[in-house]
């Protein structure tokens, strides 16, 4: 089994541009996560997902949207990019009731 | 959703237990307590999760009073490679209240383990 996959790994946006950060898990769970982390801060919640077809707002929601249309996928869209997207990206997924999220590697976004 | 109290650092040395107390006064009854592991330019990692008393696996021991309000993440005989920030969550991860698989994450506690 891959676990929870990102790609990509690194990227440079320029400002106003949009781009999709992508997550699979093969491991067939129904929670997924998306977080960002700021240097030296703890994780931000931004969207999350229990299931297909079924997604909500976290603490930073704002310029991110994510649709949930397969067990094993949940794609977190920037709209249009700001320097303040700068951040390490993580998605995590789990096993409803199971003990804890996996996550996957990150994405390192610079904004300029 | 409830708020996590931690402390920002602690600092220990090679062979010595370290117990890392996390405030959760607004517990709510689906919530479990999870607590995660993360090392620089790495995702976290999950350590132990538990509801109440106390849950042991091969990496900690948690610890949780009748009244939840509070929990102890206790590592054994820590080393170097325990130098990480830890993060105490809770949160609905049996789905049955609304905020189900919603996890928050606080600050964390930054363990410097010293020779």
């Amino acid at each position: 089994n891959a676990g929870v996959t990102q790609t990509p790994k690194f990227q440079v946006l320029k400002t106003g541009q949009s781009m999709t950060l992508q997550c699979a898990q093969d491991m067939n769970h129904e929670y997924m996560s998306w977080y960002r982390q700021d240097p030296g801060m703890g994780l931000r919640l931004i969207h999350y997902s229990v299931g297909a077809g079924i997604t909500d707002q976290g603490e930073v929601p704002n310029g991110y949207n994510v649709s949930r249309s397969t067990t094993e996928d949940f794609p977190l869209r920037l709209l249009s990019a700001a320097p303040s997207q700068t951040s390490v990206y993580f998605c995590a997924s789990s096993e409803q009731g199971a003990d804890g999220y996996t996550f996957g590697s990150g994405t390192r976004l610079t904004v300029v | 959703l409830a708020k996590t109290t931690q402390p920002i650092s602690m600092d220990s040395y090679e062979g010595q237990e370290v117990n890392i107390t996390c405030s959760h006064n607004n517990i709510a009854t689906n919530d479990y307590i999870t607590w995660y592991q993360q090392f620089p330019s790495q995702g976290p990692r999950f350590i132990i999760q538990g509801y109440k008393t106390k849950v042991t696996n091969e990496v900690a021991s948690l610890f949780i009073p009748a009244d939840r309000k509070s929990s102890t993440l206790s590592l054994p005989r820590v080393s170097l490679s325990d130098t990480a920030v830890y993060y105490c969550l809770v949160g609905d991860m049996i789905g049955q209240g609304n905020q189900g698989g919603k996890l928050i994450f606080g600050q964390g506690t930054e363990l410097s383990v010293k020779p």
